[in-house]
């Protein structure tokens, strides 16, 4: 099977950069995907990672080392509207589909 | 375009009771999906649908059964409510490899 481990929560201020880690345990990996979900909304795509190295997309960042089953997502220049929840997801072994870390709450201070 | 819809936004039944979730989705993607996500945790796959005419159980599908009606809708129904079932029900659709997701808004289910 599939497991994922975040951090529960991760609080930072405004204009500030933090980091989101995911670690992962699968049998077979395809690649690794982060989420966004404020309170009450949906998910919703932020990125997506296959092979090593850095992605980047506006002032949020993803990060893969499949050698060491680790990842992470980077948001830079805090803003309040970040304050969400941040989920890792990793294609499952034998399914089209994905198995979701527990999330990370993100707490933006001002 | 209204991307993945969902009916209804919230319902509260009695147990015992029945009940269908409808999802729609208009961006012609192949394959369909159906989570609950219970408080503070994560998503968890209860039945996807990878193209037109299958379907397949996720991780927790006890409880529940899945009809994908044609390419744009798939609907969960319950057909005799437990309070454990109680949770958020959230669809889903992709394409291709799956790892790109579009959500709909959610169905928040009260099982009393």
């Amino acid at each position: 099977g599939q497991s994922l481990e975040q951090p529960s929560e991760v609080t930072a201020v405004e204009g500030a950069i933090v980091q989101i880690n995911c670690t992962y345990q699968t049998s077979g990996f395809y690649g690794l995907s982060w989420y966004q979900q404020h309170d009450g909304g949906a998910p919703t795509f932020l990125s997506y990672n296959a092979l090593d190295g850095l992605e980047e997309t506006g002032r949020f960042s993803s990060f893969l080392s499949r050698s060491d089953s680790y990842g992470y997502l980077l948001l830079q220049e805090l803003q309040m509207k970040d304050s969400a929840s941040y989920f890792c997801a990793v294609r499952d072994t034998g399914r089209r589909a994905l198995t979701f870390g527990s999330g990370t709450r993100l707490q933006v201070q001002p | 375009n209204a991307g993945v819809t969902q009916t209804p936004k919230f319902q509260v039944l009695k147990t015992g009771q029945s009940m269908t979730l409808q999802c729609a989705q208009d961006m012609n993607h192949n394959s369909m999906y159906w989570y609950r996500q219970d408080p503070g945790m994560g998503l968890r796959l209860i039945y996807y649908s990878a193209s037109e005419g299958t379907t397949d159980k996720g991780e927790v599908p006890n409880g529940y059964n899945v009809s994908r009606l044609n390419k744009r809708e798939f609907s969960l129904r319950l057909e005799s409510a437990a309070p454990s079932q109680t949770s958020v029900y959230f669809c889903a659709s992709g394409q291709g490899s799956s790892y790109e997701q579009y959500f709909g808004p959610g169905t928040r289910l009260t099982v009393t």
